[in-house]
């Protein structure tokens, strides 16, 4: 069975209502970010990006804000529905000569009907 | 087109034992992941590889290899397989930094 996501902070959201989600990001270096959906027993998906010379990016239903100023990320998800319940985590590329693709730690969302 | 095929998709080892993760990708992408996901945790990086014949170590790199002998492929090696070494493990490609990652299916791995 599923054992992700045990532990993670959690939003419980009502059917309909807009979700926000939040991550702070660790590498000031950073210059693209991306918001990854996790479904029970699956790899992550990819759900929007955004990179560090933009402050918003627009997708269908969803919208990313990135605010390097306090190195913070935030997921809103419109009219939310009950396939949106998942594990939401964010990912910063590190623009040092590494290159290394570094998750959060991940938030849950439950979507109630 | 398959996109990441991550082989095998479920393995029980004995402590002690060794065995080699695989993941395919057909996507032509430089960039390789390696990456480990416990219970209540994100995912955390073991090794990367950002072109053929190169590897690189990640957050939590230790009791694992890696190789990339060819691009389409990256194997993550157990020498010596630990109880601490159970988990879920993906494996993910990318172009070029700055692109979005593609992840396989996982590989649930138990070490008793």
């Amino acid at each position: 069975g599923e054992s992700v996501g045990l532990h993670l902070p959690t939003l419980s959201v009502q059917e309909g209502d807009n979700s926000i989600i939040n991550c702070a990001y660790s590498n000031s270096a950073s210059d693209y970010f991306i918001w990854y959906k996790q479904e029970s027993g699956k790899g992550p998906q990819f759900i929007i990006d955004i990179r560090s010379n933009m402050d918003k990016r627009q997708g269908q239903r969803v919208t990313v804000l990135l605010n390097k100023t306090v190195k913070h990320l935030s997921l809103q998800i419109a009219a939310t529905q009950p396939g949106d319940s998942a594990v939401y985590f964010c990912a910063e590329n590190w623009a040092d000569s590494s290159y290394k693709l570094i998750f959060g730690s991940g938030t849950r969302l439950l979507v109630r009907p | 087109n398959a996109g990441v095929t991550q082989t095998p998709k479920f393995r029980v080892l004995k402590t002690g034992q060794s065995m080699t993760l695989l993941c395919a990708q057909d996507m032509n992408h430089e960039y390789m992941y390696w990456y480990r996901q416990d219970p209540g945790m994100g995912l955390r990086l073991i090794h990367y590889s950002v072109g053929e014949g190169t590897t690189a170590k990640g957050e939590v790199p230790d009791g694992y290899n890696v190789s990339r002998l060819k691009k389409q492929n990256f194997l993550l090696g157990l020498e010596s397989a630990a109880p601490s070494q159970t988990s879920v493990y993906f494996c993910a490609s990318s172009y070029p930094e700055g692109d979005e990652a593609f992840f396989g299916q996982g590989t649930r791995l138990t070490v008793v």
